[in-house]
């Protein structure tokens, strides 16, 4: 079985373009979080969603930032016009079930670089 | 507002010796508590999680926290600490939506002297 994939593993963008970053969760999992680890920081929540609803985007910056999970093909987040804050490791993690309580498994990360 | 605090950014220990390290949180429920690992470049591993029951809980690697309520924390240890343990490790606390979102301390790096 699988684990959680992310791709691309390392992404350069320059200033203004667009970054989209993918996850395929296990199999059997219809559950994807998103969170940011910024430099020297801990995981940031973005957005938890489940197979075509957003259930939670608390974490997502208003402006720039979407994320989608279709009912086919992987979860999507994607950045417009990208600046150099978003420099960042972007995790996704996925759950067979709603809650922690199953635990969530990580991907190895997309690192974002902005020029 | 669910807070995780992990008061040592740093820690080296030299391999053999015990580690511990250190977790805080703020929930004013019980918490469902969490310890991960992460190498470099790499994704998070979980260590082990703590829900109810035994406040002593037993993980991978060697790895065991302990819960302590009145004292809001969630302590990881390992009593011989190998060369390969050097990572960064994060401690973390389910946020009180029952969305299973995590919320993260900032993290300790481990470096192990030989």
């Amino acid at each position: 079985n699988a684990g959680v994939m992310q791709n691309p593993r390392h992404l350069v963008r320059r200033r203004g373009q667009e970054a989209r970053l993918r996850c395929s969760p296990m199999k059997g999992h219809s559950h994807v979080y998103w969170y940011r680890q910024l430099p020297e920081e801990g995981l940031k929540f973005m957005v938890y969603l489940q197979k075509e609803n957003i259930i939670d985007e608390s974490g997502m910056p208003k402006e720039r930032f979407s994320a989608e999970f279709p009912k086919e093909g992987p979860s999507i987040l994607r950045i417009q016009q990208v600046v150099r804050g978003d420099s960042a490791a972007y995790f996704c993690a996925s759950s067979p079930l709603q809650g922690a309580t199953d635990t969530q498994y990580f991907g190895p990360g997309t690192r974002l670089t902005v020029l | 507002a669910q807070s995780v605090t992990q008061p040592d950014i740093h820690i080296t220990v030299s391999e053999g010796a015990s580690l511990e390290l250190r977790c805080n949180y703020s929930y004013g429920a019980t918490p469902y508590l969490f310890w991960y690992v992460q190498s470099p470049g790499q994704g998070l591993q979980l260590l082990l999680k703590y829900f109810s029951g035994d406040t002593l809980v037993q993980g991978i690697k060697g790895f065991e926290a302990e819960f302590k309520r009145s004292q809001s924390s969630f302590n990881l240890r390992k009593p011989s600490v190998h060369w390969s343990d050097a990572a960064e490790y994060f401690c973390a606390v389910e946020g009180s939506s029952n969305t299973g979102k995590l919320i993260f301390g900032q993290g300790t790096t481990l470096q192990v002297k030989p």
